[in-house]
């Protein structure tokens, strides 16, 4: 039973890169939602999606893109990365109202 | 504006002993609320939710938060923590202002549980 699964786990970017992170849930949910982690700051909601082909910015969503082609995949793209996008990345499906199920994390290193 | 103020950052305290974790709201329409529990390099997990009914929600190990509308207050209680419950505790709410259902998180508190 796999819930959430996020990839990559880890990865190094120099800045100006560009890279994906892929979300992917078995529970057939339709809301969908990328997250940041950084240290005094708790979870800031960068991108979410309310089913598949819609998505919407959330809290923090400049310099971030997203795509919901499939149900079950939530990607979420850095166009140009910079060091301020240096931050743990976190991935979750919703079931009922503010019930949100994470993967466990994709921590990224912009230099 | 901030809506979910976490007052406290860290607590330490000793097994067995009892905690509270407190949890502020700011808000003028109906609310839920919710605490979520991070352990070390892990996402978060469901600790419990209040949705509506009974003030007073538990969890499967312990835990018990009181939802107090007068105060808007919702803090997160264990009357002997355990070692294993060492872990980053986020309090969160849902405000219901027409824009939808998304959860806003607090800052985070990180309980330390010592011998």
């Amino acid at each position: 039973n796999a819930g959430v699964t996020q990839t990559p786990k880890f990865r190094v970017l120099k800045t100006g890169q560009s890279m994906t992170l892929l979300c992917a849930q078995d529970m057939n949910h339709e809301y969908m939602y990328w997250y940041r982690q950084d240290p005094g700051m708790g979870l800031r909601l960068i991108h979410y999606s309310v089913g598949e082909g819609t998505t919407a910015k959330g809290e923090v969503p400049d310099g971030y893109n997203v795509s919901r082609l499939k149900k079950q995949n939530f990607l979420l793209g850095l166009e140009s990365a910079a060091p301020s996008q240096t931050s743990v990345y976190f991935c979750a499906s919703q079931d009922g109202p503010g019930e949100l199920f994470f993967g466990e994390g994709s921590r990224l290193t912009v230099l | 504006a901030q809506s979910v103020t976490q007052l406290d950052s860290q607590v330490p305290v000793f097994e067995e002993a009892p905690v509270e974790l407190r949890c502020n709201y700011s808000s003028s329409v109906s609310v839920y609320l919710f605490w979520y529990v991070q352990y070390p390099n892990q996402g978060l997990q469901l600790l419990l939710k209040y949705l509506s009914g009974s003030t007073l929600v538990e969890s499967i190990n312990g835990f018990e938060a009181e939802f107090n509308k007068s105060q808007t207050s919702f803090h997160l209680r264990k009357p002997s923590v355990h070692i294993s419950d060492t872990a980053e505790y986020f309090c969160a709410v849902i405000r219901f202002t027409g824009g939808g259902n998304k959860l806003t998180f607090g800052t985070g508190t990180q309980l330390k549980v010592e011998l």
